[in-house]
């Protein structure tokens, strides 16, 4: 089993649909967690970081459920320059190395 | 303006050789790492290091080598050794231990011809 795993889509939905990812993990040590977003042939940047109790910025809202090992993100509203690709980053405390998921890639269409 | 340096933008070798990618931070971040990325696929460690004069192999090192001599400086080595160099390669760092995510620089696209 990956250590993290995404559905590498894509997802295809139309201007203004809501859409969600999910990520899953198998290090039940793991304890910080991120989303970045990737565009084609460009450096990730970090998108939110995905606290206990779930954070929302603007029209993104992460949540983490530990119970069952994954983080979500979802998008509301969703614009054309949302398409990209959102990587979802795990690590453990104090640990330095980070493992990134494959990515799922978003298409948003007119 | 503080952040990560990464060059060249873009890299041509012939099989064989050698070749060594710069990456620069000065946001005196104590780790840095590289990645490579393949077309259509994620980012796979290569080596990190969380302080000077010391890194560790990440998931594929074999054909790679680094060095930390400087806090602001982890420069990557694709050797004759890596069967397959062809590849977007990317540094990153982070301050410290903790909750810290990873800024990453532009990266460096290395075709091997």
């Amino acid at each position: 089993r990956k250590e993290v795993e995404q559905d590498p889509g894509p997802f295809n939905v139309p201007e203004g649909a809501t859409v969600a990812f999910n990520c899953t993990y198998s290090n039940s040590a793991s304890q910080s967690f991120f989303w970045y977003r990737q565009d084609c042939r460009k450096e990730p940047k970090l998108l939110m970081s995905v606290y206990s109790s779930g954070n929302e910025d603007g029209r993104f809202t992460a949540q983490l459920n530990r119970a069952s090992q994954y983080i979500s993100l979802l998008i509301r509203d969703s614009k054309l320059s949302d398409s990209a690709t959102y990587l979802c980053v795990v690590n453990e405390w104090g640990y330095q190395k980070v493992t990134f998921g494959t990515g799922t890639k978003l298409q948003v269409i007119p | 303006d503080g952040g990560i340096t990464q060059s060249p933008k873009y890299l041509f070798r012939k099989e064989g050789q050698n070749v060594t990618l710069s990456c620069e931070q000065n946001l005196n971040h104590d780790a840095m790492y590289w990645y490579r990325q393949d077309p259509g696929q994620g980012l796979r460690l290569i080596y990190y290091s969380q302080i000077v004069n010391d890194f560790q192999k990440g998931d594929i090192a074999e054909g790679y080598s680094v060095s930390r001599e400087k806090k602001e400086s982890f420069p990557l080595t694709v050797t004759s050794a890596q069967k397959n160099p062809t590849a977007f390669y990317l540094c990153a760092s982070k301050p410290g231990q903790g909750f810290n995510e990873q800024f990453f620089g532009p990266g460096t696209r290395l075709t091997v011809l």
